[in-house]
C-alpha cells in the first residue's frame, strides 16, 4: 500500500511557485522521498528524491520536515508545462524494491 | 542513454491472440519493472524482476508472464487478456546504488477487444 497522502488537486497561477505538500507520517529512517510527475499519457518523470536534507536541482526543489513525516515539492516558477500528476512515494532503497505510487496530486498551471 | 524504450507504442490484440510487450534498457540497470495503468489512476505494480529473476509478482493473473532474458530486456507476454485489461503498460529500470531513481518508458497502449 502506498505510504503518502496528497491532496488531489491543485491550482497554480504561471509564473508562481508551486508548492506541492505530501504527508508521511510512517516513513522509516532508511526510507527516502521521491517525487515524479506524470504528463498525460506518458511516463512517469523523475524529479528529485532526499533522505533527510533538502535537495535542490534544475527542475525543483525538495524541502523535508525534521521529523520527516512531511515534504514539499516547490516548482519555483511554473509554467504551463508543469501541468501534470505529481506523485509522492516514500521506499526503502534497498536491492529492486516495490515503488508504489498513491494518487498523486493533480496540479494544473493556469495562464 | 538514459532512455527505457518499450515497443509497440500501441497494441490492439483480440482475447484469443497471444502478444508480447518488449522493455529494453542499456543503463546497466539490474532492477526492472512492469506497472498497469487505467484511466485517471497511479500506475500499479505489476512485476519486479532483480538481476534478471522475478522477485516480486503482486498476484497478476496468469494470462501475463513476465520474462527476463538478459540484463537489458524485458517481456510481458500476453495470452486471452479481458477486455478490462486494457491499459497503459509501463516499464521502469533502477540501478541498485542506493538513492538512485527509476526511470520510466512511454509506455504500450493496450486495447482488448
Amino acid at each position: 500500500d502506498a505510504k503518502t497522502t496528497q491532496p488531489p488537486s491543485m491550482d497554480c497561477a504561471e509564473g508562481r511557485a508551486a508548492n506541492l505538500p505530501c504527508n508521511h507520517s510512517t516513513i522509516s529512517g532508511n526510507e527516502y522521498v521521491y517525487w515524479y510527475r506524470q504528463i498525460h499519457s506518458q511516463g512517469p518523470q523523475y524529479i528529485i528524491h532526499g533522505l533527510k536534507n533538502n535537495e535542490t536541482n534544475e527542475m525543483a526543489s525538495l524541502i523535508i520536515t525534521e521529523d520527516r513525516k512531511s515534504s514539499t515539492l516547490i516548482l519555483p516558477h511554473a509554467t504551463l508545462r508543469d501541468t501534470a500528476v505529481y506523485y509522492c512515494i516514500v521506499r526503502e532503497d534497498n536491492q529492486g524494491g516495490k515503488l508504489i505510487f498513491g494518487q498523486g496530486t493533480e496540479l494544473s498551471v493556469k495562464p | 542513454d538514459t532512455e527505457v524504450t518499450q515497443t509497440p507504442k500501441h497494441l490492439v490484440m483480440g482475447m484469443t491472440n497471444k502478444k508480447s510487450l518488449k522493455c529494453e534498457q542499456h543503463m546497466g540497470h539490474r532492477a526492472m519493472y512492469w506497472y498497469k495503468q487505467k484511466a485517471k489512476k497511479p500506475p500499479e505494480l505489476m512485476f519486479v524482476y532483480s538481476y534478471e529473476k522475478l522477485s516480486i509478482n503482486e498476484s497478476v493473473p496468469s494470462r501475463f508472464s513476465p520474462e527476463c532474458p538478459n540484463s537489458s530486456l524485458l517481456n510481458l507476454h500476453l495470452h486471452a487478456l479481458q477486455p478490462e485489461d486494457s491499459a497503459l503498460y509501463l516499464c521502469a529500470s533502477k540501478a541498485y546504488d542506493s538513492g538512485t531513481e527509476a526511470f520510466f518508458g512511454q509506455g504500450t497502449r493496450l486495447t482488448v477487444v
